[in-house]
C-alpha cells in the first residue's frame, strides 16, 4: 500500500552511461514531481508534471528527460551521466497544483534512489 | 528569485522546546510549508501556513508572518525521535506548486 514508490533504490553506474528511474503513486494525485537532493542535503525541484503535461522545467540539463506516460507515473531518463550527478533523486506527488487548501500544499515523497556515478 | 535561511543545525534535550527559524526572499509568495528528513529517509511534510498566524499540529507548530517574510516551526515536548532534518520551503507565484526548499536544520535531541 506504499503511496509513492520508485525503483531502484540504489543505482551505481560508470560515467557515460544511460540510466532510468521509475515513479509511480497510487494516491489518484494529478501532479508529480522530480527533485534532486545533493550531499549537503540541498533539495532542488527538476521537474513537475500536471495530467501528463510538463509543467515545470528547472534549468536542467537535457541530458535528463522526464516522460509521464499517465498522471501515475512519471519516469526519469539520464543520458550520458556524469560525476556530478551523483545524488538521491526523490519522485514526489500533490493532490494537484496548488491552491488555498493545505492539501493542495502537501507534497508526498517517494523513498528516493540513491545514484552514484563512478 | 528565491532564496530562504535557516540555522544549520540545533541541539537540544529531550523534552525542550526548538524554534526554527526560516527567512525568505521571494519575488511573489503564496504560502510557507515545512517538511521533516531522517537521516536516509524521505521529505515528509509537516505543515503550510497560506496565511499570517499560528499552525498547531500536535507537538509541532509553525507560524508565518508574511509582512517580516519570516516563519518558524516550533517543536514542542522534544523526543528522540525528532532528530531529523526540518526544511522550511517557499510556494512562489510560479507555475505547477513549484517549492523552493531551504538548506535545512539538523536538530539532535540529547537524552
Amino acid at each position: 500500500d506504499t503511496a509513492v514508490s520508485q525503483t531502484p533504490k540504489y543505482l551505481v553506474t560508470q560515467m557515460g552511461n544511460d540510466k532510468s528511474i521509475k515513479c509511480e503513486q497510487n494516491l489518484g494525485h494529478d501532479t508529480m514531481y522530480w527533485y534532486k537532493q545533493d550531499s549537503k542535503k540541498f533539495l532542488k525541484i527538476m521537474f513537475s508534471y500536471n495530467n501528463k503535461e510538463l509543467i515545470i522545467n528547472e534549468t536542467v540539463p537535457n541530458r535528463f528527460s522526464p516522460k509521464s506516460p499517465d498522471k501515475a507515473h512519471l519516469n526519469l531518463h539520464i543520458n550520458s551521466l556524469e560525476l556530478g550527478d551523483s545524488a538521491v533523486y526523490f519522485c514526489a506527488s500533490s493532490q494537484g497544483l496548488a491552491g488555498v487548501r493545505s492539501s493542495y500544499n502537501e507534497q508526498f515523497f517517494g523513498p528516493g534512489t540513491r545514484l552514484t556515478v563512478l | 528569485g528565491q532564496s530562504l535561511e535557516q540555522p544549520s543545525e540545533v541541539t537540544a534535550v529531550e523534552g525542550a522546546i526548538v524554534q526554527i527559524n526560516c527567512t525568505y526572499q521571494t519575488s511573489g509568495f503564496y504560502g510557507l510549508s515545512w517538511y521533516q528528513q531522517h537521516d536516509g529517509g524521505a521529505p515528509t511534510f509537516l505543515s503550510y501556513n497560506g496565511l499570517d498566524g499560528l499552525e498547531e499540529t500536535g507537538r509541532f507548530s509553525s507560524f508565518l508572518s508574511r509582512s517580516d517574510s519570516y516563519g518558524y516551526l516550533l517543536l514542542q515536548e522534544l523526543q528522540m525521535k525528532d532528530s531529523a532534518s526540518y526544511f522550511c520551503a517557499v510556494r512562489g507565484r510560479a507555475a505547477g506548486n513549484k517549492l523552493t526548499f531551504g538548506g535545512g536544520t539538523r536538530v539532535l535531541v540529547k537524552p
